[in-house]
């Protein structure tokens, strides 16, 4: 298996710009989720989703950062417009059961 | 929401020693915990989860959990320079896993 797909894997850009992150979950997999990880506030869950339906986005900093996840097999994170501090690491992560999740490699995000 | 508490180090030790790393919770209703392993630079990587009381080993590493006390531990039996990375501590609250800081270990040669 492959494991869990991400892309970019860096991504430098203006302040103001849309970002898009991708990802790819590992195959037969039923929830899907992006964290975000900082220094400073470790490891934050944004959002998941379980069959495609986004169920806890209470993490989503705020309307600039939105998600989706029009199928099994791919899920977006989008952030209009970026800002400085959404500098930080991005992680999908997938699973099959609720409990045991599998990471990918993560996207590095700088704003400048 | 519940709190999984992790003390953030850096925990030093050396090579050969046991190292014992720490985690406690808040939710007496948790039932399962998991241990994740983050290099620098990486992403965190899933290395062992118990569900009961009690002690399950798996090869160096042996998580004990003490529900009563509310308190999990992973312990690493023979530490090795590689074993340094940053350990993070996970319970389920509905569909997700609440996080601790994680704790920094460094295994010196």
């Amino acid at each position: 298996d492959a494991g869990v797909i991400q892309s970019p894997r860096h991504e430098v850009t203006e302040m103001g710009q849309e970002v898009t992150l991708r990802c790819k979950p590992i195959s037969g997999h039923d929830y899907l989720f992006w964290y975000r990880q900082t220094m400073m506030r470790g490891l934050e869950l944004l959002i998941y989703f379980n069959n495609n339906v986004p169920i806890d986005d209470s993490g989503m900093p705020e309307d600039r950062f939105s998600a989706k996840m029009p199928n099994a097999s791919f899920s977006t994170l989008k952030i209009q417009p970026s800002e400085p501090r959404d500098s930080a690491v991005y992680f999908c992560a997938s699973s099959f059961s609720r409990d045991e999740q599998y990471f990918g490699p993560g996207t590095r995000l700088t704003v400048t | 929401q519940k709190e999984v508490e992790q003390n953030s180090g850096p925990l030093s030790v050396p090579e050969g020693a046991i190292a014992s790393l720490n985690c406690t919770y808040s939710d007496r209703g948790s039932q399962s915990f998991f241990w994740y392993r983050q290099y620098s630079g990486k992403s965190p990587e899933l290395i062992m989860f118990i569900y009961s009381n009690g002690d399950k080993e798996d090869g160096r590493f042996t998580a004990q959990l003490n529900k009563a006390s509310q308190y999990v531990s992973l312990l690493i039996r023979d530490s090795q320079p590689s074993d340094s990375a940053t350990y993070l501590c996970a319970a389920p609250e509905g569909g997700k896993l609440i996080f601790g800081q994680g704790t920094e270990l460094s295994v010196k040669p």
